[in-house]
């Protein structure tokens, strides 16, 4: 099973600042790594994937970069409705795993 | 409009069963591999199956392997989840969503809670 750790746990920081997410691969996932944000109550919404490719609709200042074990979403800067939780997850094995979870939350 | 809605979840006790339904409706269901992702109250998420858009395969998180069977009905456009041998370890949000094979979840229903108590 490929295990994606994701850091830091959480990101405190203020709205127009940039944030910057990590999630590294126990093994190679290519570029078959997707991103998501989850805010309370809601399901996960996908933002990036192919690591570095923007969903529809998505704003650009999302941005998804890396290959292999490490990958990072960037958030360039900070809207008020973008303080949530962001999953990454791959589909280069099976199971499909996500990992643990980044919250980001207003300092 | 495109979206998934999910039913059929509620409080079990632990060794019974239930089965989830996911309505699928504004895109071609048959198209598509479907699958099942859970979350326990306040954790992460987890990919529990998938189904490619055929029926013909499924896959399976360990976990749950020879408990759980995921099924579509493609007349129907919905997609299922029987779940047999609950334990407290299965209680979580079951989201349905769209994907998961050669793509991602791009597609998410609003979620169905499976509570497992006595």
């Amino acid at each position: 099973e490929i295990v994606l750790t994701q850091s830091p746990a959480t990101l405190s920081l203020s709205p127009g600042e940039r944030a910057t997410l990590s999630c590294r691969a126990s093994q190679s996932v290519s570029n078959y790594l997707a991103w998501y944000q989850q805010k309370p109550g809601q399901a996960p919404r996908l933002l990036i994937y192919e690591a570095s490719n923007r969903a529809t609709g998505i704003p650009a200042r999302f941005s998804g970069s890396g290959s292999g074990t490490d990958f990072t979403l960037t958030i360039s800067s900070l809207e008020p409705e973008d303080f949530a939780v962001y999953y990454c997850q791959q589909r280069n094995n099976w199971p499909r795993t996500f990992g643990q979870g980044t919250k980001v939350e207003i300092k | 409009e495109v979206q998934l809605l999910e039913s059929g979840g509620g409080l079990v006790q632990p060794g019974g069963s239930l089965r989830l339904s996911c309505a699928a409706s504004g895109f071609t269901f048959s198209n598509y591999a479907m699958s099942w992702v859970r979350q326990p109250p306040g954790k992460g998420l987890e990919w529990v199956s998938l189904i490619r858009g055929n029926g013909g395969s499924t896959y399976y998180v360990d976990s749950v392997k020879g408990r759980f069977t995921i099924s579509r009905d493609n007349s129907k456009n919905t997609l299922y989840l029987q779940m047999n041998t609950l334990g407290a370890e299965d209680a979580a949000v079951y989201y349905c969503a769209r994907g998961g094979f050669n793509l991602f979840f791009d597609l998410w229903g609003q979620g169905t809670l499976v509570t497992v108590s006595s």
